[in-house]
C-alpha cells in the first residue's frame, strides 16, 4: 500500500523567512494531495492541495510543487508569520479509489518572532 | 455551515470499559471517515462509509473496534473492552462526493480517548 515520508520532524525559522516541508509517496497511482494545518488541540484544516495533472499551486504565501516522476511533492511558505506555527501534515490518496488519505508524520513549524 | 462536529471531545474509560464516539458530519456530505491520530503522528485511516454502507474497515485495528451509520448521516464508532493502546485522537472526516472522485476531507475537532 501507499507510504508517505515527511521530513523534516521539526523545523524552526525567523518571521520573515521561508519555509520548506518535503514529502516523498510510494504508490505511484497517487494522484491527489492534500496539505493539512494542525494547531495544538485542534481539528486538521486543509490548507492547499494539487492533483497529478499539474506541477505547482499557489495561494497567496503558500504554494505547493508536485514532481511525478521523483514521487515528491514540497509545501512551501514564505514570508512566515508567528500564526504560521503549528503542526504541518501531507498526504496522498488516488482518485478513483474511497479517498482514504496517507498521511505523514508530520513537520512541527516554529516560527519565531 | 455547521461544520464537522464530534463528541464526547475528551472521554477517560477504564481498561476494559466500552465507548462510543460520535460523530455529525457537516450535511449532505456522503463520504465519511474516521482516522486514528496518536499523540506526534499524522492521522491514519480506520474505516470508510459512503451514505450508510460501510464500504471499507480495513484500518480497524481489531474486532473490538465497530463503527456504523445506520441512516446515512451521523456516525458512531464503538471501542469494546479498551486497552491503553487505543488511547489516541479520533477523528471523522467527510466529504461532499461518492468515489471515484476525491474531494476536500473537512476534519472534526476529535475525541481524545485516554484509557488508564
Amino acid at each position: 500500500g501507499e507510504n508517505v515520508e515527511q521530513h523534516p520532524s521539526t523545523l524552526s525559522v525567523q518571521e520573515g523567512d521561508s519555509a520548506v516541508i518535503k514529502c516523498t509517496y510510494s504508490d505511484s497511482a497517487s494522484n491527489y494531495f492534500p496539505w493539512y494545518k494542525q494547531e495544538l488541540g485542534k481539528r486538521p484544516q486543509l490548507i492547499i492541495d494539487i492533483r497529478s495533472n499539474v506541477g505547482e499551486k499557489k495561494d497567496q504565501r503558500i504554494a505547493v510543487t508536485l514532481n511525478k516522476t521523483a514521487k515528491h511533492f514540497s509545501l512551501h511558505i514564505t514570508e512566515t508569520q508567528p500564526e504560521d506555527s503549528a503542526v504541518y501534515f501531507c498526504a496522498a490518496s488516488i482518485d478513483g479509489s474511497q479517498g482514504n488519505l496517507i498521511f505523514g508524520k508530520g513537520t512541527k513549524l516554529s516560527v519565531k518572532p | 455551515g455547521a461544520g464537522v462536529s464530534q463528541s464526547p471531545r475528551y472521554k477517560v474509560a477504564k481498561r476494559g470499559q466500552d465507548v462510543a464516539l460520535r460523530c455529525d458530519p457537516i450535511s449532505g456530505h456522503v463520504s465519511l471517515f474516521w482516522y486514528q491520530q496518536a499523540l506526534g503522528q499524522g492521522p491514519e485511516f480506520l474505516t470508510y462509509f459512503q451514505n450508510e454502507a460501510q464500504l471499507d474497515k480495513s484500518g480497524l485495528p481489531s474486532d473490538r473496534f465497530f463503527a456504523e451509520r445506520p441512516e446515512g448521516s451521523v456516525s458512531t464508532l464503538k471501542i469494546q473492552r479498551t486497552q491503553q493502546e487505543d488511547s489516541a485522537v479520533y477523528l471523522c472526516a467527510s466529504s461532499s462526493p461518492p468515489r471515484p472522485l476525491t474531494d476536500t476531507q473537512y476534519f472534526g475537532p476529535g475525541t481524545r480517548l485516554t484509557v488508564l
